[in-house]
């Protein structure tokens, strides 16, 4: 079955810590994304690619990276920058402007 | 700016019910609105998608209107099913200038009761 995959589903960063947040698809969409979701929050988004090895921020980019050096893949790294890391982080697809967008089951990232 | 918003307060309806779940948007003219299911610790799940020239789309027991008048859409669920609690968000991009990307409202919680 398509779909994106995200892993893990939950993980813990320590103090000064970068961890990484794997994406996953196999729709064959060009476009993919990540947002963060706090509780009672909406979806606010981080980083955007429309094409293999290019991607733009989002509204709260800083203190993540991304990279897409594959179709399939758009793994996003929360670095020691962000201070408050701890969310609920989906990653999506879509292939086109109005198309709806197929999201991952999120990994929630804590703080030790 | 552009703002989207949803009644963030639950809504409780009683099994058989129909459940009516707001969208409201200022400063921007969508060219489409999107609805998605959320349930706890999943990813949304799209359900439908109207246009800025449409004014009504069902699928099944749901059904979406577009009112550019009052800068709202409604999400309606007939015969509502406990199945069928869950969050629901709205998400739209403007029609032109700004990012063709949706933005998302915070989602209003639907609990059906047996």
């Amino acid at each position: 079955d398509g779909g994106i995959t995200q892993s893990p589903k939950y993980l813990f960063r320590k103090e000064g810590q970068n961890v990484t947040l794997s994406c996953e698809q196999n729709l064959n969409h060009d476009a993919m994304y990540w947002y963060r979701q706090d509780p009672g929050q909406g979806l606010r988004l981080i980083y955007y690619s429309q094409i293999v090895n290019d991607f733009q921020k989002g509204d709260i980019a800083e203190g993540y990276s991304v990279s897409r050096e594959k179709k399939e893949s758009f793994p996003l790294t929360v670095t020691s920058a962000q201070k408050n890391p701890t969310a609920f982080y989906l990653c999506a697809s879509n292939q086109g402007r109005e198309q709806p967008q197929h999201f991952g089951d999120g990994t929630r990232l804590s703080i030790l | 700016s552009q703002k989207i918003e949803q009644n963030s307060e639950a809504l409780n309806i009683q099994e058989g019910k129909t459940a009516t779940l707001t969208c409201n948007y200022t400063n921007y003219s969508p060219a489409y609105l999107q609805w998605y299911r959320q349930d706890p610790g999943r990813g949304p799940v799209f359900l439908l998608l109207i246009r800025e020239n449409e004014k009504e789309k069902r699928k099944e027991r749901l059904k979406v209107t577009f009112d550019t008048t009052l800068k709202q859409s409604l999400f309606h669920i007939t015969a509502s099913q406990p199945a069928d609690s869950a969050t629901y968000l709205c998400a739209s991009a403007p029609q032109s200038g700004g990012s063709y990307i949706p933005t998302f409202g915070r989602g209003t919680s639907l609990i059906v009761h047996p």
